[in-house]
């Protein structure tokens, strides 16, 4: 069974224009999470996603930045203009959250490179 | 969520286990022990989590203190390929965030 797929793997876009990453996750997984992830520093959450519905999104700079999840299933993380700031590699996970297992996967992450 | 503190870096030799640390003084009690590690270019991996009780899985093996208010990861017999960063996360079981900290840098020398 395939992982959690993210594409692309590498980005790199000059400062100001948008970008936009892509995560399929686990077959039957109903928990979506994007985290970004700093050089040396761990991951830090930006939205968490319940089928649907964006039950987290405290996290996300909601000036430049917005996701989707349809049909609670694939996601698109969007950042619209990108600054310098947000190089970093951008991570998808996903979970079935039955109240008993919180296990999450994640995908390989997006490395984006603003210049 | 509650903080965790675990120690910037560790080495440990090749075939020998790996004991990594972890406090939690501030622990709920309904918080578990996650444990995940990151290897280089690689998104994080679960490895083991618990409660209150020692947890044993192929990977690795969890011991958390009576008092709940520090734990230990041990690799029983760590190889190159355990080189990565190793995090200690206190997370709720039922549809919580996972709230990473700086984790250990664990680098296993032959």
């Amino acid at each position: 069974e395939a992982g959690v797929v993210q594409s692309p793997r590498y980005k790199i876009i000059e400062k100001k224009q948008p970008v936009a990453f892509w995560c399929n996750p686990i077959s039957g997984h109903n928990t979506l999470y994007w985290y970004r992830q700093n050089l040396g520093q761990g991951p830090e959450l930006l939205i968490r996603y319940e089928n649907e519905e964006a039950v987290d999104d405290s996290q996300l700079p909601k000036d430049r930045f917005s996701a989707e999840r349809l049909k609670g299933v694939d996601s698109t993380l969007k950042i619209q203009p990108a600054e310098l700031g947000d190089s970093a590699v951008y991570l998808c996970a996903s979970s079935w959250e039955d109240g008993w297992n919180t296990e999450a996967f994640f995908g390989q992450g997006t490395r984006l490179t603003v210049v | 969520d509650a903080k965790t503190t675990q120690p910037p870096s560790m080495d440990c030799a090749e075939g020998r286990a790996a004991n990594l640390p972890c406090n939690h003084s501030t622990i709920s009690g309904n918080e578990y022990v996650y444990w995940y590690r990151q290897i280089h270019s690689q998104g994080p991996q679960y490895i083991i989590h618990g409660l209150k009780n020692n947890e044993t899985n192929e990977m690795a093996s969890l011991i958390i203190t009576e008092d709940r208010k520090s734990s230990t990861l041990i690799l029983p017999h760590a190889t190159l390929r355990d080189t990565a960063v190793y995090y200690c996360i206190l997370q709720l079981l039922a549809g919580n965030k996972l709230t990473f900290g700086g984790g250990t840098r664990v680098l296993v020398k032959p």
